[in-house]
Parts: structure tokens; sequence; C-alpha cells
């Protein structure tokens, strides 16, 4: 079957760096991607890896093992407005997503 | 703004009642997408247009019915609401070019009591 898995939740540290792990197992791939959803929004895109490696933008950065079917968002210099769930999802052969249940990131003072 | 616009924002309604939620994009997109999400559950695709014209079963698509009349609009109906149809409901569109990027609206809050 397919499946997506990332921690529920997870806290840290204004100014610190997080990293958030998935792992996948779907039919076929074609991209792994990431979302931010605020709670009470839509899901807003940040980040898509297809081939294996890190991909920067910023303060945010994403890696994609595809031998491993993981994949990690890693946050810098954590900032208050980045509490929200993050949403890993990949694209199976289909071109359909197959989406996690999302990882609540709670940034403390 | 471009965008996606959907209604109604939140809504409750008794179960065996028919009710549309409405969901319009204005970036001309040829994609469009229904997903419901659940607490603890990942977003589960409903059904999907690839074009204006066609429609396709995702996930879950029992209780729901769709049309694609044009290329802006993408209603979603469900015939007789129950109460496990309760969920918050986002329409998504993409241009299927590149990485397929989804773009959302607000979300449809529905409570079927």
């Amino acid at each position: 079957g397919q499946n997506i898995d990332q921690p529920t939740e997870m806290t840290a540290t204004e100014g610190a760096i997080v990293q958030i792990n998935c792992t996948y197992q779907t039919s076929g791939f074609n991209g792994l991607f990431w979302y931010q959803q605020h709670a009470g929004e839509a899901p807003t895109f940040l980040s898509y890896n297809v081939l294996d490696g890190l991909e920067e933008k910023g303060r945010f950065s994403s890696f994609l093992s595809r031998s491993k079917g993981y994949s990690y968002l890693l946050l810098k210099e954590l900032q208050m407005k980045d509490s929200a769930s993050y949403l890993c999802a990949s694209m199976d052969s289909n071109y359909q997503l197959i989406w996690g249940a999302g990882t609540k990131l709670i940034i403390k003072p | 703004i471009a965008g996606i616009t959907q209604a109604p924002t939140s809504q409750i309604l008794a179960a065996g009642r028919r009710m549309t939620l409405r969901c319009t994009q204005d970036m001309r997109h040829n994609a469009m997408y229904w997903y419901r999400q659940d607490l603890g559950l990942g977003l589960r695709l409903i059904h999907y247009s690839n074009t204006a014209g066609t429609t396709g079963k995702g996930e879950v698509p029992d209780g729901y019915s769709v049309s694609r009349a044009n290329t802006d609009d993408f209603p979603l109906t469900l015939a007789s609401a129950v109460p496990s149809q309760t969920s918050v409901y986002f329409c998504a569109s993409s241009d299927r070019s590149g990485a397929n990027v989804l773009t959302f609206g607000a979300g449809s809050r529905l409570t079927v009591l």
C-alpha cells in the first residue's frame, strides 16, 4: 500500500534549527513535496524534490533520498511565524499526491 | 488577486440534505481537485478534473459528485449528507506543468448533524 510517515508534533525554540523527517512508500515516484499549513488556513507550497540531494530556499531546505524513501525539511533561524503544520506528500506513478498527516511544529520563545 | 475562491466558508447541515460546495479559480489552471482534511489524517483526494469536461474519482469518492462545465468552476455536491462527511474541504488547482504545484482555496468547514 501507499504510505507517508512523519512525526505528529515537534517543539523547537525561536532562533534554533529543526529537521522534520518524512518517509514514503508509493506506487512509483514523481517527486516529493512539502507544504506549510497555518492553523485554519490553506496549505501553501514550500518545496519540491525529484532528484536526490538538498534544495535550499532561504531559511528552508529540503532533502531527498529516493533509495531510502526519505525526505526531510530543515528550518533554520526559527521564527514564531513558523509555527504551523508541515505536510509531506509524494507524487505516485499516476501523478496523484499521497499526503502525510502533517507535523505540527510548535515554536517556543 | 488571482487565486481560488471557495463558498461557503462554513456550513452546518442536517443529515440527508443536499449540499454543493462551490469552487472558482481565475488562474486558468487546467487541473482542479477536491480534498477533505480530517484530524490525524492526510489530505484525501475526493475527485479531480484534469481539464474542462472531464472528471475522475480520487481515493474517497463515495457520496460525492463533481462537474467541470468550464475551466474556472468545479463544484462538489453531497447528494445526501451523512455525519461522516463532517470535515474541512479544500479545493485546489494546478497547471500540471513542471512540479505540478497545487494552489489551495481557503477551505469550507462542513458539519453534518
